[in-house]
């Protein structure tokens, strides 16, 4: 089983809609969550973070952790095409450690 | 305010000869990270590093793989002797470490992408 199971995708959705990201874990010590972007040929963007469990809100974006399921889930709101771009769960053990992605899952938002 | 720098964005290199793979980590940040990420694969850590020293290198391939962060300049990955399946983009991240923030968050570099013929 792998650390970090996430959907590769891909995703397509239309413009406006409600677009809901997943990963499952198995490892139950990690501690901080977080939510990464990446367009194509770039480096990873940070979304959100969460340490623990429960739920955190930005804008458009909310994240979403339960540790007792070790699932964790990404919302976007009123989707745009903008948002188009793989999206990459990513975990660690602790502050100032290695994190560990998922796969990525590669969204798009027609017009 | 800078972010993440890296270079050179593309690296063609043929078998057997050495890449150096250079990374100029965020204003203020002392903690450098290097990922590797393979075609239709995840991003995979590959060793941390701060200042001078290796924190960890336990993703890092045992053989022709290394890492330095020195006390001035960039870090830099370097491999030696590459082969085909070294082709990847690699990616640096920086972080403040526990002197700044109340987490450690890690920004990433738009990646080397290195090609080998």
């Amino acid at each position: 089983q792998k650390e970090v199971e996430q959907d590769p995708g891909p995703l397509s959705v239309p413009e406006g809609a409600i677009v809901s990201l997943n990963c499952t874990y198995s490892n139950s010590a990690f501690q901080y969550f977080m939510w990464y972007r990446q367009y194509s040929r770039k480096g990873p963007e940070l979304l959100m973070y969460t340490y623990s469990s429960g739920n955190k809100e930005d804008g458009r974006f909310t994240a979403q952790v339960d540790k007792s399921s070790k699932y964790i889930s990404l919302f976007i709101r009123d989707s745009q095409p903008s948002d188009s771009a793989t999206y990459l769960c990513a975990m660690s053990l602790g502050r100032n450690t290695p994190l560990v992605f998922g796969k990525g899952t590669r969204l798009s938002v027609i017009a | 305010n800078a972010g993440v720098m890296q270079n050179p964005r593309h690296l063609v290199r043929r078998r057997g000869q050495e890449a150096r793979l250079r990374c100029s980590p965020m204003k203020g940040h002392s903690h450098v990270y290097w990922y590797r990420q393979l075609p239709e694969e995840g991003l995979k850590f590959m060793v941390y590093l701060q200042k001078e020293n290796i924190i960890d290198e336990s993703g890092m391939p045992k053989e022709r793989f290394s890492a330095e962060f020195p006390k001035e300049g960039p870090s830099i990955l370097r491999i030696q002797q590459v082969v085909r399946g070294d082709s990847a983009a690699y990616f640096c991240a920086s972080s403040p470490g526990l002197a700044g923030g109340s987490f450690h968050e890690q920004y990433f570099g738009p990646g080397t992408r290195l090609t080998v013929t």
